[in-house]
């Protein structure tokens, strides 16, 4: 998998936007951008995918770059619930021996101010 | 719908003991995957399964082994347990293992070798 590269730690205050970004400059075509978080003492958890369009799900909105070397997670009113870590990872669109280990790297830490 | 099953939660071995960490999913996923995650790191991928009856390695497979004998359950073992494999363990399954598909996380099984 292409590599992410994300900065280490970010703050926000409680239910404002908070807008984390994801580098990955060597992404391939066929390459889908997904985004999961980890709260305190869990695993992590699915927060969005997309391709090429931007996204929205209850969670988040996906935000991604018209060249596709960079994404945007948004989380339009963080709440305290929202502390966690974000982690961005690239997953190739095909079946295949390199998309089988996915690679997590070490995310945002997200803090959230009340 | 249990999801993804982990047990034990915790764990203390002494160094040499050998254990098994099991892991049960009942989604009909075909892949499944350990990781660890050491303090203030990401998640590293120990061994991986596409199917029941199959296997590979990720990242970080030694000292520990797998097995696939059927589609719901992939044990994670050690097999002479040492302070390094001191970590928190992770077990992930996802439908299939290619790019649209969510992948769902245990809570985690927190090991202590002393």
């Amino acid at each position: 998998d292409a590599k992410t590269t994300q900065p280490n730690s970010m703050e926000s205050n409680e239910e404002e936007p908070v807008h984390l970004p994801c580098n990955h400059s060597t992404i391939s075509g066929t390459d889908y951008i997904h985004w999961y978080r980890q709260l305190p003492s869990q695993g992590p958890e699915y927060v969005i995918h997309g391709l090429t369009s931007n996204v929205n799900n209850r969670m988040a909105s996906l935000a991604i770059a018209e060249d596709r070397k960079s994404s945007t997670l948004i989380l339009h009113r963080a709440t305290l619930r929202d502390a966690a870590v974000y982690y961005c990872i690239l997953r190739d669109l095909y079946s295949g021996a390199g998309s089988y280990q996915l690679t997590f790297g070490k995310g945002t830490k997200l803090s959230v101010i009340p | 719908n249990a999801g993804v099953t982990q047990t034990p939660k915790f764990q203390v071995l002494k160094t040499g003991q050998s254990m098994t960490l099991q892991c049960a999913q009942d989604m009909n996923h075909e892949y499944m995957s350990w990781y660890r995650q050491d303090p203030g790191m990401g998640l590293r991928l120990i061994h991986y399964s596409v199917g029941a009856g199959i296997t590979d390695q990720g990242e970080v497979p030694n000292g520990y082994n797998v097995s696939r004998s059927t589609t719901e359950d992939f044990p994670l073992r050690l097999l002479s347990a040492a302070p390094s494999q001191t970590s928190v363990y992770f077990c992930a399954s996802s439908y299939r293992v290619n790019s649209g598909n969510t992948i769902y996380f245990g809570e985690g099984s927190w090991l202590t070798v002393v």
